[in-house]
């Protein structure tokens, strides 16, 4: 069974700080893996997808990185900034008849203050 | 529709009662996925559609669970007998392939 775990839970720094969030998975059978960021009481927003076959993916001050074979992900925020709050969950996405299905991290909660 | 779209947004449900979520997917999404996320916790899958089957259940906790597409479009998740630990937002996710998930502001319910 997949299980996916984010570390840090929560992480809060002052603006301008460049900081890294970590994600680890036990089954290297992914498909692809997904960072969203959730804002309280909204949906999940994409923010970077990564395919199996990738080394990593960049948008804006995001960048996304993934060693597959090592189960491992982390993603990259430059030059954070108050707006950059949130929680930012990680998920893998499985093949075959789980066609699509996403296991997720328990997520961390980012605070990023003035 | 330009996004998924569930609804309602909030329901406040007596224990014991049942309830039915809804989700509208993004026309001419195929695939269709219910997530739930209990406070403090991350997000469970629940149930995968491929058009109107359900091949991937495995996420549904009790057989007081179900769910029902139809004409490939809308889904709506239903709860029997209501249990305080059903209280949850529940998350409707739909993509046209594995590439990408779209998800809809979620259903928060809560048991009384």
């Amino acid at each position: 069974k997949q299980e996916v775990t984010q570390i840090p839970a929560a992480l809060s720094v002052p603006e301008g700080e460049n900081l890294v969030l970590n994600c680890s998975f036990t089954d290297s059978a992914i498909y692809n893996l997904q960072w969203f960021r959730q804002d309280p009481g909204k949906g999940l927003t994409s923010l970077l997808l990564i395919q199996s076959s990738q080394r990593e993916q960049t948008s804006g001050r995001l960048n996304a990185s993934l060693d597959k074979s090592s189960g491992r992900s982390t993603l990259y925020i430059a030059a954070s900034q108050p707006g950059d709050s949130a929680t930012y969950l990680c998920a893998v996405r499985a093949g075959g008849t789980s066609y699509g299905k996403l296991t997720f991290g328990q997520g961390t909660i980012l605070t990023v203050h003035p | 529709g330009a996004g998924v779209s569930q609804s309602p947004s909030n329901k406040v449900t007596e224990k014991g009662k049942d309830v039915e979520l809804r989700c509208d997917p993004i026309s001419g999404h195929t695939a269709l996925y219910w997530y739930r996320q209990r406070l403090g916790q991350g997000l469970e899958f629940l149930i995968y559609f491929q058009g109107n089957s359900a091949p991937d259940k495995s996420g549904l906790p009790s057989d007081r669970f179900s769910a029902e597409r139809t004409g490939e479009s809308v889904s709506t998740l239903t709860i029997q007998r209501t249990q305080q630990e059903d209280s949850a937002v529940y998350l409707c996710a739909s993509s046209l392939t594995a590439f990408e998930a779209f998800f809809g502001q979620g259903t928060r319910l809560t048991v009384v």
